[in-house]
């Protein structure tokens, strides 16, 4: 079955403690993505990857950091995760990678709630 | 300012009702995407199009370029329709804008 898993599902954590949510994708697709949601203020874009060993900041990049040394693989770090870092994160990814005047369909993990004290 | 805005912010129908969601965007678009995300959290994409109209079982969306304007109409609609539908769109970049999307609720 074609999916995006992410781990864990819901982590409470207290500040300062590093931790990892991983993301994996079985589609064979080159772009990835990760999200946070909050209420009011929607989906919002962290870091990104074009493919593999190619990644960028979205929107909202601090305090967090990503890596790509595989296709299928996309982890969300925070190395020194703080309360304004409590949230609902999401995975995706699409086949081929969206550039200007081309999108392509997302497909979204089942989301991450973090809660951090 | 939000470069998507969605409306209702909230709707609440009765189990048959003809649902319509709406969605505005200010600046030109390659594509426009609604997604479905249900109350355990996971999100769904419904469609992606760039003009005219798609349909996929009870669910229509219609997109006017030129009013950058879309909206996503649900028949006949049914409890198990309960979400939040988001609108996002994709613009001169590789990035989708979100908007805030809409709760629908629908009563039996």
């Amino acid at each position: 079955e074609a999916q995006v898993t992410q781990n864990p599902r819901y982590l409470i954590t207290v500040t300062g403690k590093k931790l990892t949510v991983t993301c994996s994708q079985n589609m064979n697709h080159e772009y990835m993505s990760w999200y946070r949601q909050d209420p009011g203020l929607g989906l919002r874009q962290i870091y990104y990857s074009m493919n593999v060993e190619v990644t960028d900041k979205g929107d909202v990049p601090e305090g967090y950091k990503v890596s790509r040394k595989e296709k299928r693989n996309f982890p969300l770090i925070l190395e020194s995760p703080s309360p304004n870092q409590t949230s609902l994160y999401f995975c995706a990814s699409s086949s081929p990678p969206p550039r200007r005047g081309v999108s392509q369909p997302q497909h979204f993990g089942d989301g991450t709630r973090l809660s951090i004290l | 300012k939000n470069e998507v805005e969605q409306s209702p912010q909230n709707l609440t129908a009765q189990e048959g009702e003809f649902i319509t969601i709406n969605c505005s965007y200010s600046v030109g678009i390659s594509a426009l995407h609604w997604l479905q995300q249900h109350p355990g959290g996971g999100i769904v994409s419904l469609f992606m199009l760039s003009s005219g109209k798609k349909k996929h079982g009870r669910l229509i969306a219609t997109i006017n370029i030129q009013e950058k304007h879309s909206s996503l109409h649900i028949t006949a609609s049914h409890p198990r329709d309960s979400a939040v539908y988001i609108c996002a769109v994709q613009g001169g970049s590789e990035k989708l804008v979100f908007g805030k999307g809409t709760k629908l609720t629908v009563n039996p």
